[in-house]
C-alpha cells in the first residue's frame, strides 16, 4: 500500500539556522498538507497546497515558513531562521481529493538548539 | 472560532470492557468528523469518519448535533487497541483538520 515518506526521520539545528524537511506524497494525489506538533500540544494546521500554489494557511505560517513542489514527487517546507519554538514533530500529509482523507507521513522531529 | 474538545487524556479500561473516547466540536455549520488512530512508533491513520457510517476494528462514532459530539465508542476493548485517538473537524471552504488534543486509550489485562 503507497505510503507518504519523510526525511529525515529527526533533524538538529542551531537556532537561526534553516532547515529543510522533505516529504514524497503518495504518487497520484494532488492535495498536500503541512501539520506540526509541539510535544505534549494538538496537531496543528499550517499550510496546504494544490495546483503548484498555497491554497490555505494558518497564523502560524508566517513568512519564516514556505514551501515547494520542486519536482513532481518532492514537497519541502522550509523554515528560513529556525527559533527555539520551532521544536515540534512535523507531519507532511496527502489526498487525492480536497475533502478527501488524508494520509499522513511518520513525521520529522525538529529539535531547535 | 472552530474547536475540538478531548475532554480526557488518559482513558484506562480492562480488556472486555466498554470504551467510549469523548469528542466535542465547536461548528455552527455541517462538520466533517474523523477519528484518527496513532499506534505506539506508527503514523497517524483514519479510523473512521462519519460521512462513512462503517465500524472499523469494533469501533462506531455517531456525529449527534444537537451534543455537537462525536463519540468513539468499542463494546469490548482489546489489548491491540491501546494507542492515542485524536478526533478531528473539517468543513466546507477550508483544506485543514481541526485536532483535538488526543486521548491516549489503555486497555489493561
Amino acid at each position: 500500500e503507497p505510503e507518504v515518506t519523510q526525511t529525515p526521520s529527526h533533524q538538529v539545528t542551531q537556532m537561526g539556522q534553516e532547515v529543510i524537511l522533505r516529504c514524497v506524497p503518495i504518487s497520484n494525489h494532488l492535495y498536500f498538507y503541512w501539520y506540526r506538533q509541539i510535544l505534549g500540544q494538538k496537531v496543528e494546521f499550517l499550510v496546504s497546497f494544490y495546483n503548484n500554489e498555497i491554497s490555505e494557511k494558518s497564523e502560524i505560517f508566517d513568512d519564516q515558513f514556505s514551501v515547494e513542489r520542486p519536482d513532481g514527487s518532492n514537497f519541502t517546507l522550509k523554515i528560513r531562521s529556525t527559533k527555539l519554538e520551532d521544536s515540534a514533530m512535523y507531519f507532511c500529509a496527502s489526498s487525492s481529493h480536497h475533502r478527501d482523507e488524508q494520509f499522513f507521513g511518520p513525521g520529522t522531529r525538529l529539535t531547535v538548539l | 472560532a472552530q474547536r475540538v474538545t478531548q475532554p480526557e487524556k488518559l482513558l484506562s479500561v480492562f480488556k472486555g470492557a466498554p470504551v467510549e473516547l469523548k469528542c466535542n466540536y465547536s461548528y455552527s455549520g455541517s462538520p466533517e468528523l474523523f477519528w484518527y488512530v496513532q499506534y505506539s512508533r506508527q503514523r497517524l491513520q483514519l479510523l473512521l469518519r462519519h460521512i462513512s457510517r462503517e465500524s472499523i476494528k469494533g469501533f462506531t462514532a455517531d456525529l449527534n448535533k444537537g451534543e455537537t459530539s462525536f463519540h468513539l465508542k468499542k463494546p469490548f476493548a482489546q489489548e491491540e487497541d491501546s494507542a492515542m485517538y485524536y478526533c478531528a473537524l473539517s468543513y466546507s471552504g477550508t483544506y485543514k483538520y481541526i485536532f483535538g488534543t488526543g486521548t491516549r486509550l489503555k486497555v489493561l489485562a
